[in-house]
C-alpha cells in the first residue's frame, strides 16, 4: 500500500500570510489528489495530477495554487489565506496503481487567526 | 450535477446492528465507496461495490442498488471504536477518476 505523508498536520496562520502545505507518497504514484474538508463537510477535491497533467476543478478559488516537483512530491499554496479557507487538507493517491481506492495521507489542519 | 445525500446523525448500541444509507445522483458512474473517518483524522478506506449487490468484509457489509442509485453500509456487532463518520462516496469519469464525498453520517455507539 501506499503511504502518503503531509506536513505540518497542524498549521497557524495569519489573515493574508502565505502557506504551503507538504504531501510525498511512495511507490511513485502518478495520480495524486488534494481535498479540502471543513468542520462537519464532505472532503471536496481541489485538485489532481495525472503524471505532470495538473486538473484544477473548477470552483476551486485562484488563491489555491499547487506544484508537483516530482512524482513523490505535491505542494498546496494558499497565497492569502482567508478566515473561510480554515480547514482540513488532505492529500490521497490511489492504494495501488490503477486502482480507484485512495489512501490518504493523515491531514494537515489549518488554522487562520 | 453530482449529488450524495446520507442521513447527518445516527445513534446505535453496542452489540447492534446499524444500516447507514446512502442515495446519489451522478453522471459517468463508476464506483461506489465507503470510507470510515475517525474525529480528526483522514478517511480511511471500507469498501467499493461496482457492481450490483452485497459485498461483505467481517463486520461490514455494503449494498448497491445502480438502477435506484442507492447504497447501504451495514454494521454488525457494533463496538464503541465504531463511532465515526461514515462517507458515502462516487467515482465518475474514467479508470482513475475523482471522486465526490457525501457529507458523511455521524455515528454514534452507546453502551
Amino acid at each position: 500500500d501506499a503511504m502518503v505523508i503531509q506536513n505540518p498536520r497542524y498549521q497557524v496562520t495569519q489573515f493574508g500570510k502565505p502557506v504551503t502545505l507538504s504531501c510525498s507518497q511512495t511507490l511513485n504514484h502518478n495520480v495524486m489528489y488534494w481535498y479540502q474538508q471543513k468542520s462537519s463537510q464532505a472532503p471536496k477535491l481541489l485538485f489532481h495530477y495525472y503524471d505532470k497533467d495538473f486538473n484544477n476543478e473548477a470552483d476551486t478559488p485562484d488563491n489555491f495554487q499547487s506544484r508537483r516537483p516530482n512524482t513523490s512530491f505535491c505542494f498546496l499554496d494558499i497565497r492569502s489565506p482567508g478566515l473561510g479557507d480554515a480547514a482540513m487538507y488532505l492529500c490521497a493517491t490511489p492504494r495501488e496503481p490503477g486502482a480507484n481506492v485512495l489512501t490518504f495521507g493523515a491531514g494537515s489542519r489549518l488554522t487562520v487567526l | 450535477g453530482q449529488n450524495i445525500d446520507q442521513p447527518t446523525e445516527m445513534t446505535a448500541t453496542e452489540g447492534a446492528i446499524v444500516q447507514i444509507n446512502c442515495t446519489y445522483q451522478t453522471s459517468g458512474f463508476n464506483g461506489l465507496f465507503w470510507y470510515q473517518q475517525h474525529a480528526g483524522e483522514a478517511p480511511t478506506f471500507l469498501s467499493y461495490n461496482v457492481l450490483d449487490g452485497l459485498e461483505e468484509k467481517g463486520r461490514f457489509s455494503s449494498f448497491l442498488s445502480r438502477s435506484k442509485g442507492y447504497s447501504y453500509l451495514l454494521l454488525k456487532e457494533l463496538q464503541m471504536k465504531d463511532s465515526a463518520s461514515y462517507l458515502c462516496a462516487v467515482t465518475y469519469g474514467g479508470s482513475q477518476g475523482n471522486l465526490i464525498f457525501g457529507k458523511g453520517t455521524k455515528l454514534s455507539v452507546k453502551p
